[in-house]
């Protein structure tokens, strides 16, 4: 149980264009999700956290136009890198909390992002 | 903000050795603590966690935890590791701070290569 869907797992696209990635919670509801960011060799950086129904939380640092968070309902929270551009390359993961609980978060199998 | 440190970067071991992962993390209030776990081309997997009680955490597939908290340390432990234990192993910590429960904060991760 507890699965986490993420999609794409990798995708390659020129400067410019804007990339759409989806976290499904598969087999449970998830009010909160998160996305990270995860460079070579360093630890999985907390990007923002993800509320149904309301306004992504971003964290320091994070550009909120750059990477638009929708959490539509309590299975899919898309995170979209709009026009990106080459530093934006890297390897992204999301992961969901069931409803009602605080911890342990569940996590997808990452999409790797390589921006031309 | 809390932090997290892991001592080794890359561990080599054969197999039937003893494994001790080092975990560090700075905050000094309450703290649940994880182990992640990320077999080659998975998704993260829970390991163990501590929220509270014996400090002494057993979880799945015969690895360990001891949370020394006068150290600030949550070290990993497994008597006789296998070549399936190849994997990148996480540190995460979750601070109770305010309305922010469950964020995790991981370290850099601990890629452990077993030899057969």
């Amino acid at each position: 149980g507890a699965v986490v869907s993420q999609h794409p797992s990798r995708v390659i696209c020129k400067s410019g264009t804007s990339v759409k990635i989806e976290c499904r919670s598969l087999d449970f509801q998830a009010t909160t999700m998160f996305w990270y960011r995860q460079f070579p060799k360093q630890s999985l950086m907390l990007m923002a956290t993800s509320n149904e129904g309301s306004k992504a939380t971003y964290e320091q640092g994070v550009e909120k136009d750059k990477f638009l968070i929708n959490h539509a309902s309590l299975t899919l929270s898309t995170l979209t890198v709009t026009s990106a551009h080459p530093e934006d390359s890297s390897f992204y993961i999301c992961s969901a909390l069931e409803v009602g609980r605080i911890q342990p978060q569940h996590f997808g199998d990452g999409t790797r992002l390589s921006i031309l | 903000a809390q932090s997290v440190s892991q001592h080794n970067h890359h561990v080599i071991l054969s197999e039937a050795a003893s494994l001790e992962l080092g975990c560090n993390y700075s905050y000094g209030g309450t703290v649940n603590l994880f182990w992640y776990v990320q077999y080659p081309g998975q998704h993260l997997q829970l390991l163990l966690k501590y929220f509270s009680g014996d400090p002494l955490v057993k979880g799945i597939k015969g690895f360990e935890a001891e949370f020394i908290k006068s150290k600030f340390s949550f070290n990993l432990r497994k008597p006789s590791v296998q070549w399936s234990d190849t994997a990148e192993y996480f540190c995460a910590v979750n601070a109770h701070s305010g309305g922010s429960n469950y964020k995790l904060t991981f370290g850099k991760g601990t890629l452990l290569t077993v030899n057969p």
